[in-house]
């Protein structure tokens, strides 16, 4: 079975520009997952969707970030205008929302913002 | 206090010891516990779960949970250079959507 897909696998661009990056969770799999991974703060949940719709986004750092889950096999998250902190790997995972069931992650994007 | 909390290492066994990886978390409400290995620039990997109290074994792996005491461990036996990494520990309440992390334990296992 495929895992969780993650686009682009790296992406460098220029402060200022917009980022989006793309996650498809696994077939089934009804709640989704935004990371941010730096060696600072560890890894942090920016939000989680259930069936499409975002449930808590309290993680997510400023109004310059924006995710959206138009339908069970698609997530994006947007940043725009990037800034140079912005620079992290990003993943995302996925999981059934039953309690004994485990996230899986996906490969993340490391995202740099020079 | 952090939700979950282990000690960040660096954890540094020799080659064919028993490394023992600790957390704490402070949701009594806790139902599921995770562990997860991560490489050095790849993702977090699911390695054990357990969700009742007492050992759980899979192959050189066994997870442990107290629950009366919000407790869980891994314990690695035979430990090889592959196994060094950072192990996150995750616990995941009722709900059954949010999973809280640890900031993870490095451990290095010297050949």
């Amino acid at each position: 079975d495929a895992g969780v897909i993650q686009s682009p696998r790296h992406e460098v661009t220029e402060m200022g520009q917009e980022v989006t990056l793309r996650c498809k969770p696994i077939s089934g799999h009804n709640s989704l997952f935004w990371y941010r991974q730096t060696m600072m703060r560890g890894l942090e949940l920016l939000i989680y969707f259930n069936n499409n719709v975002p449930i808590d986004d309290s993680g997510m750092p400023e109004d310059r970030f924006s995710a959206k889950m138009p339908n069970a096999s698609f997530s994006t998250l947007k940043i725009q205008p990037s800034e140079p902190r912005d620079s992290a790997v990003y993943f995302c995972a996925s999981s059934h929302d039953r309690v004994n069931q485990p996230q899986h992650f996906g490969d993340g994007t490391r995202l740099s913002i020079l | 206090q952090k939700e979950v909390e282990q000690n960040s290492g660096p954890l540094s066994v020799p080659e064919g010891a028993i490394a023992s990886l600790n957390c704490t978390y402070s949701d009594r409400g806790s139902q599921s516990f995770f562990w997860y290995r991560q490489y050095s620039g790849k993702s977090p990997e699911l390695i054990m779960f357990i969700y009742s109290n007492g050992d759980k074994e899979d192959g050189r792996f066994t997870a442990q949970l107290n629950k009366a005491s919000q407790y869980v461990s891994l314990l690695i036996r035979d430990s090889q250079p592959s196994d060094s990494a950072t192990y996150l520990c995750a616990v995941k309440g009722t709900g059954g959507f949010k999973t809280i992390f640890g900031a993870g334990t490095r451990l290095f296992v010297k050949a």
